[in-house]
């Protein structure tokens, strides 16, 4: 079983819909989560992080954790052609700050005009 | 805003030969990483350092390579004799209390 597996993708919404990013992990000592945005050639950037149970909003972004379902997703809502990237998801069992992330393979979401 | 800067942004080398790669953290950050992603594949974990020290090291970090932080603001990784198989993206990140790993922009290693 792999530690954190991420919807295959690739995913393509239109202009404005909403996306919907998933991620589940293996390791219920797993203590904060992260969705960092990476296209192509860059370095990831850290979009939302959530270490506590329930929903996280950051302007058009909504981070969800359920750690009993060891289930973490991002919502995209408005989505815009420039949110086009590659989706990580990474898991620390540390703390906010320190600690090894953990990520998972990506998934391409690709929005259309 | 603050940011971790990586150089070389390229870096091209024989097999065989040693490479330093070079990380600025962000200021005042204690904890320092390197991580490697190959083309195509995800981004791995290699080593962790706090207070002068690997904290926390994965397997793909042998003997090959060491880290180290020679003064206050500089945090390195060395590959004393680099294999066709190095060859990736590596990227350094830092974090501080409460706060998530930022990364820069990494150094494509290229080794012929």
């Amino acid at each position: 079983q792999k530690e954190v597996e991420q919807n295959s993708g690739p995913l393509s919404v239109p202009e404005g819909a909403i996306a919907s990013l998933n991620c589940t992990y293996s390791d219920r000592g797993s203590q904060s989560f992260f969705w960092y945005r990476q296209y192509s050639g860059k370095s990831p950037e850290l979009i939302m992080f959530i270490y506590s149970n329930g929903d996280k909003e950051d302007g058009r972004f909504t981070a969800q954790l359920n750690k009993a379902s060891q289930y973490v997703s991002l919502l995209i809502r408005d989505s815009q052609p420039s949110d086009s990237a590659t989706y990580l998801c990474a898991v620390n069992k540390g703390g906010t700050s320190y600690g090894k992330l953990t990520f998972g393979q990506g998934t391409i979401l690709t929005v259309h005009p | 805003e603050p940011e971790v800067t990586q150089t070389p942004s390229h870096q091209v080398t024989q097999m065989g030969q040693e490479v330093i790669l070079r990380c600025v953290p962000i200021s005042n950050h204690l904890y320092f990483y390197w991580y490697r992603q190959i083309l195509g594949q995800k981004v791995e974990f290699l080593v962790s350092f706090y207070n002068n020290e690997i904290s926390e090291k994965s397997e793909i970090f042998d003997d090959q390579f060491s880290v180290e932080r020679p003064d206050g603001s500089n945090f390195t990784l060395k590959i004393r004799s680099t294999k066709l198989e190095d060859s990736a993206m590596y990227f350094c990140a830092s974090g501080d209390i409460n706060q998530p790993q930022h990364f820069g922009d990494g150094t494509r290693l290229s080794i012929l």
